[in-house]
């Protein structure tokens, strides 16, 4: 089983600043590495797949880069409602699919 | 328009069997790439894939819960159903549906807003 481990687990950010989450994999998973985003009480919505082509409908703030086992995910200014957590997950090993633990995007 | 919807008890007793519905619309089962996946999600905790099944009624899970889970579809009935056995409160969770189009990208693009099981004697 390929394992994703994210890092931080939380970030403290204040609002307009940069945030980046990072997502590491056990092994490569090439580029078959998508990012959701999940609010309190609803369900993940996919932000980027590809590990970097935004989802229909995503702000250009996001973006998403790396390849094979490091992962990178920016939120260039961030907005009130991007606060939230962030998981990775990988498609590599289909459909042996496995996600990370997850990145907390707090207000400072 | 894509939608999906779990349905199930929201509380089981330790040992029990657990059945899940995930009765979708907006797409077909019976489209080659599509497939329904279950994930779930313990409170406060990350998310963990647990099985999918494809157009082609090929059917997948989780390593770790293999022996416990059972998938199957009604593509008349648009329904994919997951059956987990021997519950314990371990299992207490969310539990999603998300659809994924292969031939498309291998991501969940669209999902249920979940269900909470709770897993007590």
């Amino acid at each position: 089983e390929i394992v994703m481990t994210q890092s931080p687990a939380t970030l403290s950010v204040s609002p307009g600043e940069r945030a980046t989450l990072s997502c590491r994999a056990s092994q490569s998973v090439s580029s078959n590495l998508a990012w959701y985003q999940q609010k309190p009480g609803q369900a993940p919505r996919l932000l980027i797949y590809g590990a970097s082509t935004r989802a229909t409908g995503i702000p250009a703030r996001f973006s998403g880069s790396g390849s094979g086992t490091e992962f990178t995910l920016t939120i260039s200014s961030l907005q009130s409602e991007d606060f939230a957590v962030y998981y990775c997950q990988q498609y590599n090993n289909w459909p042996r699919l496995t996600f990370g633990g997850g990145t907390k995007v707090e207000i400072k | 328009q894509v939608t999906l919807r779990e349905s199930g008890p929201a509380l089981v007793k330790p040992t029990q069997t657990l059945t899940l519905t995930c009765t979708f619309s907006g797409f077909s089962l019976s489209t080659s790439g599509m497939c329904v996946s279950w994930i779930r999600q313990p409170p406060g905790k990350a998310l963990e894939w647990l099985a999918l099944i494809d157009w082609d009624d090929d059917k997948y899970y989780s390593t770790s819960l293999k022996t416990r889970l059972t998938i199957s579809k009604d593509t008349s009935k648009n329904q994919v159903v997951l059956t987990m056995t021997n519950m314990d409160p371990v299992d207490t969770a969310t539990y999603y549906c998300a659809r994924i189009y292969s031939s498309v990208q291998l991501v969940h693009d669209y999902w249920g807003q979940g269900t909470l099981v709770t897993v007590s004697s």
